[in-house]
């Protein structure tokens, strides 16, 4: 399975931006990019997912570098509740599904 | 009201018993998972399911068994081989399209003493 790298934690202040990196170095041309958050005690929630452009939601926007081997997930306006576990993982597409792993994504400390 | 639903939310079980985790969706999903996660740490994959009557191990699956025959169900037996089985566990779906975006349960926390 193609890996992507996070950092352990990162911290913001409240109604500032928050930019979450993710390496995936060893992404294949079929491999979408997916962000997905945890709060606590909870199951992860899908936040963003793209394959080569940059996407907007009204979650969040996610910038995929040129070639791909990285991407980042936009915060626009940190709030306390998006303080949580931010996790990028890589989903190959025309497969069945198939395999899906976690790595140990990036804790979102908010400070007020 | 469509989703997945694990219950109970808590469990409790004495060393040595098995226990089953259900995991339950009307989503219509193929594919299911099931997830253990430890305090502080990230998801690691127990077992996956991408169509009835099949199942593959994922990265942990030793002393955890798993079933599909139906669709909509994905139980999970915790037995007594595995060796720390207290954790939080997580059913997950896969839909269908281009995003199979992923989809996750409210989780069951295990508790063994």
């Amino acid at each position: 399975d193609a890996k992507t790298t996070q950092p352990n934690s990162m911290e913001s202040n409240e109604e500032e931006p928050v930019h979450l990196p993710c390496n995936h170095s060893t992404i294949s041309g079929t491999d979408y990019i997916h962000w997905y958050r945890q709060l606590p005690s909870q199951g992860p929630e899908y936040v963003i997912h793209g394959l080569t452009s940059n996407v907007n939601n009204r979650m969040a926007s996610l910038a995929i570098a040129e070639d791909r081997k990285s991407s980042t997930l936009i915060l626009h306006r940190a709030t306390l509740r998006d303080a949580a576990v931010y996790y990028c993982i890589l989903r190959a597409l025309y497969t069945n599904a198939g395999k899906s792993t976690f790595g140990d994504g990036t804790t979102l400390t908010v400070k007020p | 009201d469509g989703g997945i639903t694990q219950s109970p939310k808590y469990l409790f079980r004495k060393e040595g018993q098995n226990v089953t985790l259900s995991c339950e969706q009307n989503l219509n999903h193929d594919a299911m998972y099931w997830y253990r996660q430890d305090p502080g740490q990230g998801l690691r994959l127990i077992y996956y399911s991408q169509i009835v009557n099949d199942f593959q191990k994922g990265d942990i699956a030793e002393g955890y068994s798993v079933s599909r025959e139906k669709k909509e169900s994905f139980p999970l037996t915790v037995t007594s081989a595995q060796k720390n089985p207290t954790a939080f566990y997580l059913c997950a779906t896969v839909g269908s399209g281009y995003s199979y975006e992923q989809y996750f349960g409210p989780g069951t926390r295990l508790t063994v003493t």
